[in-house]
């Protein structure tokens, strides 16, 4: 079956720091990739998505790039902000969406 | 648009009670689908609905749990007998069609199974 592997957290940084959070896949056929993310007392929302290889996802001054050779996902921020605090879940579907365990991501001021 | 509406937000019951939570999805959106999301986890698709019609039941526990979609547009889930390892936030999720890849959430509803 169809699987997200998320890297474990929890991740703490410095307000400014370089932000990568790793994700890898198992599916058939050639799935749509997302980024959903939970601010504290918030629902899932989306973040960003790519629907085939090589696509660039961004949104926030987030990216993930969608790898079908290594068939990564992996979200990166250049410079993280205080309010970028949350969990992060990498999703893939194909039909049907399979969420990772999420990774939380805290940012110290 | 107005969002995915959940309720209730909150729910505790002892062991062996019955709960029921109902979801409204956005309008129009044919897909609705509930997750079970346990502390730490990501969330488990339980159930989908392509309008009124179930498309994948393969991880509801059906000896307890239910899920209808009359006319296709909101939806319940019921648990019963709860057990204490049902704890978890329920997820209820809308897309405008089956293939769509971006789902929209509702808030949830938390349930403590005491």
């Amino acid at each position: 079956g169809n699987s997200v592997t998320q890297m474990e957290g929890p991740v703490t940084l410095s307000e400014e720091a370089f932000l990568t959070i790793n994700c890898t896949y198992t599916a058939t056929g050639y799935p749509s990739l997302f980024w959903y993310v939970q601010y504290p007392g918030e629902g899932l929302q989306l973040l960003l998505k790519a629907t085939k290889a090589d696509d660039k996802g961004s949104n926030k001054g987030f990216e993930a790039t969608y790898r079908k050779e290594t068939t990564s996902f992996h979200l990166e921020k250049g410079s993280v902000q205080v309010s970028d605090s949350a969990v992060y879940f990498c999703a893939l579907n194909a039909g049907k969406s399979t969420f990772g365990d999420g990774t939380t991501l805290t940012v110290k001021p | 648009e107005a969002g995915v509406a959940q309720s209730p937000r909150y729910k505790i019951i002892e062991k062996r009670q019955s709960v029921a939570f109902w979801c409204n999805p956005i309008s129009g959106h044919a897909t609705l689908y509930w997750y079970q999301q346990i502390l730490g986890q990501g969330p488990k698709l339980l159930i989908q609905f392509q309008n009124n019609g179930v498309v994948d039941d393969s991880q509801l526990p059906k000896d307890r749990f239910s899920a209808e979609r009359l006319k296709g547009v909101d939806s319940t889930l019921k648990i019963q007998p709860a057990k204490l390892e049902d704890s978890a936030v329920y997820l209820c999720a809308s897309s405008f069609r089956r293939e769509s890849e971006k789902l929209f959430f509702g808030s949830g509803t938390q349930l403590s199974v005491l």
